[in-house]
């Protein structure tokens, strides 16, 4: 079984752009959650979707958003980006949600120049 | 607002040596707590989880840990760490409010096991 894919791996962009990362959870997986991970603030909640609908929502501002489409593939957009966005973003998928384990993937690192 | 304390923030045992990690939380409702582990190059990984019942968890490659309510903690053990142990570990916790429910996560322990 193929495991959470998330593209792309790494990624720079400059202040006030955007971008978008991808992921692909596990198939039959309904859930994808998001996370920010940094050395000083650990992982982070960004928001949980299940079937198409965001479910959770942790405290990051609007600039910070997310989808998910029918095929229970993710996007996570992040707009008019600062310095301080840098960071690792992980996708986690599971069957159900936040109870059932999650399972992660590697991640696309994200530097904000 | 929810947090979760992991005190320890960087381990250096050697091989053979007993291993426990601190973790507390500050949600005073009900919890399903977690511990999560990230090898070297590796993704993160589930480790173990607590919802109900017995305190004591086991999980995969000899760890466990216990929940203990009255302490908010929720302690990860393994009475004799491996070199393959050396990873970064993170308690998790999910409070429930309602039908809404919180994801936390610790800000990690780093674990270096010497041989």
């Amino acid at each position: 079984k193929a495991g959470v894919t998330q593209t792309p791996r790494y990624l720079i962009k400059t202040r006030g752009q955007q971008v978008t990362l991808s992921c692909s959870p596990i198939s039959g997986h309904r859930s994808v959650s998001w996370y920010q991970q940094t050395p000083g603030q650990g992982l982070q909640f960004l928001f949980e979707y299940f079937s198409e609908t965001q479910r959770n929502k942790g405290n990051f501002p609007g600039r910070f958003s997310g989808r998910q489409f029918s095929n229970s593939r993710s996007e996570m957009n992040v707009s008019t980006l600062e310095l301080g966005d840098s960071a690792l973003y992980l996708c986690a998928s599971s069957s159900t949600g936040y109870n059932s384990p999650l399972h992660f993937g590697n991640g696309t690192r994200l530097t904000v120049t | 607002a929810q947090s979760v304390s992991q005190h320890n923030h960087h381990v250096i045992l050697s091989e053979a040596a007993s291993l426990e990690l601190g973790c507390n939380y500050s949600y005073g409702g009900t919890v399903n707590l977690f511990w999560y582990v990230q090898y070297p190059g590796q993704h993160l990984q589930l480790l173990l989880k607590y919802f109900s019942g017995d305190p004591l968890v086991k999980g995969i490659k000899g760890f466990e840990a216990e929940f203990i309510k009255s302490k908010f903690s929720f302690n990860l053990r393994k009475p004799s760490v491996q070199w393959s142990d050396t990873a970064e570990y993170f308690c998790a916790v999910i409070s429930k409010t309602g039908t809404a429910s919180k994801l936390t996560f610790g800000t990690g322990t780093r674990l270096q096991v010497t041989l």
